[in-house]
């Protein structure tokens, strides 16, 4: 299986921006824009925050926004508040119809 | 309002069989590209893909833990139940189950509460 590359933190005062980023691999984040992050609160399940690279679910907020270059997804969090500080997770569903998760990322805001 | 709702034991011993229930409303497991899919989270770990289930019976397991895993399906019943065989404590973590939605685009975007198991003598 794919294996997706997440920094294990970063950190960032309140109304600054982030950016978490998701490494893979040519075969897969490169040619694919199957990639979603997923949002987890201590003692909570994981929330959908973006799906295919760019894309926003109702109801997130507009400071969460997605890109990808090369190889590489990223997440951004622009006007960082307390209430982002979480563990952020990529997500790639490969061309083998299987799933894989990055290592997380936890967020500290400062 | 889509819901889903694991359930199973809260502990079970090394080499028994671990069965999960994902109970869900809001949609049918009929549902053209809707699946459901199991994913775990040992303690303070990361989340782990282990297996997915379509309405059209395919299934697709993770390539390292395919041999202890079996989904099936209660359409009557709106239950998804997975199994794993020969549990050990490394096992132990939050398994939940999540609504895979494949309509133009591939996510989760309904989770469970998540249920844990704990892999105990």
């Amino acid at each position: 299986q794919s294996a997706l590359t997440q920094p294990p933190s970063v950190s960032g005062s309140p109304g600054q921006s982030v950016t978490i980023s998701c490494t893979g691999s040519t075969n897969d984040v490169g040619n694919y824009n199957r990639v979603s992050w997923y949002q987890q609160s201590p003692g909570t399940a994981p929330k959908l925050m973006i799906y295919d690279v760019t894309y926003r679910p109702s109801g997130v907020s507009h400071r969460f926004s997605g890109s990808k270059s090369g190889n590489t997804a990223s997440l951004t969090i622009s006007g960082l508040q307390a209430e982002d500080e979480a563990d952020y997770y990529c997500g790639l569903y490969t061309t083998s119809s299987i799933w894989v998760f990055g290592g997380g990322t936890k967020l500290t805001v400062l | 309002q889509v819901t889903l709702k694991e359930s199973g034991p809260v502990v079970v011993k090394p080499t028994e069989t671990l069965t999960l229930t994902c109970t869900v409303s809001g949609f049918s497991l009929n549902s053209p590209r809707m699946g459901v899919t199991w994913i775990r989270q040992p303690p303070g770990k990361a989340l782990e893909w282990l297996a997915h289930i379509f309405p059209n019976d395919e299934k697709y397991y993770s390539t390292s833990l395919k041999s202890r895993l079996a989904l099936s399906t209660d359409t009557s019943e709106s239950q998804v139940v997975l199994t794993m065989t020969n549990m050990d404590p490394v096992d132990t973590a939050t398994y939940y189950c999540a609504r895979m939605s494949a309509v133009m685009f591939f996510r989760f975007d309904y989770w469970g509460q998540g249920a844990l198991v704990t892999v105990s003598p």
